[in-house]
């Protein structure tokens, strides 16, 4: 089962900033925060990952939260092709160890993002 | 540097039937991840395959497999075909070298309809 808690969905005003929370209270120190966004019928798109500290890259920004339960992204300035599932995934570091943890990405129901003009 | 490419885009078929869906990986990633993602759902993890060898499955039954060649490339078979096996099917490569700083890189899946 996923192990983080997003609202099923969310409008947001096009030029706005979109915050997207997610609530991740179980997570443990060795676990990353992922998200990704899947455009209808299209494969999933990395947006972004951190562990403790705020990251920021051309698409967005990463918030985590200084007890790492919970984290916004925050797309600064949406736009109409922004209108997407959100995914905020937490995820175990892969190990190389033959049986380790395959690192892969358990995902939830997400956040339906609307962007409206 | 070519992205993950999956084939083919849509198919149709009947229940009990086999079917062979495939993936390209992008070039030098050593890791291959399948995914089902029925409709309304998030992506379900089906099993990873790590230089060429199973390396984790998640909850699918035996009929679910792959193989992962030294081109990059990669193949999901699904045997004895169920109606509940309709979905979309994603591959999603990456260059594994411990931590959890490789992103996953998805192709754009293939539609699988079981009549």
């Amino acid at each position: 089962d996923a192990k983080t808690t997003q609202p099923p969905s969310m409008d947001c005003a096009e030029g706005r900033a979109a915050n997207l929370p997610c609530n991740h209270s179980t997570i443990s120190g060795n676990e990353y925060v992922y998200w990704y966004r899947q455009i209808h019928s299209q494969g999933p798109q990395y947006i972004i990952h951190g562990l403790k500290n705020n990251e920021t890259n051309e698409m967005a920004s990463l918030i985590i939260t200084e007890d790492r339960k919970s984290s916004t992204l925050i797309l600064p300035h949406a736009t109409l092709r922004d209108t997407a599932v959100y995914y905020c995934i937490v995820r175990v570091a892969f190990s190389m160890l033959r049986g380790g943890s395959q690192g892969n990405l358990i995902f939830g129901k997400g956040t339906k993002l609307s962007v409206k003009p | 540097e070519t992205g993950v490419t999956q084939s083919p885009t849509h198919l149709i078929k009947t229940r009990g039937q086999q079917v062979t869906l495939r993936c390209s990986s992008q070039s030098g990633h050593n890791t291959v991840s399948w995914y089902q993602q029925a409709l309304g759902q998030g992506p379900q993890f089906i099993f990873q395959y790590y230089r060429e060898e199973e390396n984790g499955r998640g909850n699918f039954p035996p009929r679910f497999s792959g193989l992962q060649f030294p081109n990059y490339s990669s193949e999901l078979n699904v045997n004895a075909l169920e109606l509940d096996d309709s979905a979309l099917y994603l591959c999603a490569s990456s260059f594994s070298r411990g931590g959890a700083r490789d992103e996953q890189f998805f192709g754009p899946g293939t539609r699988l309809t079981v009549l």
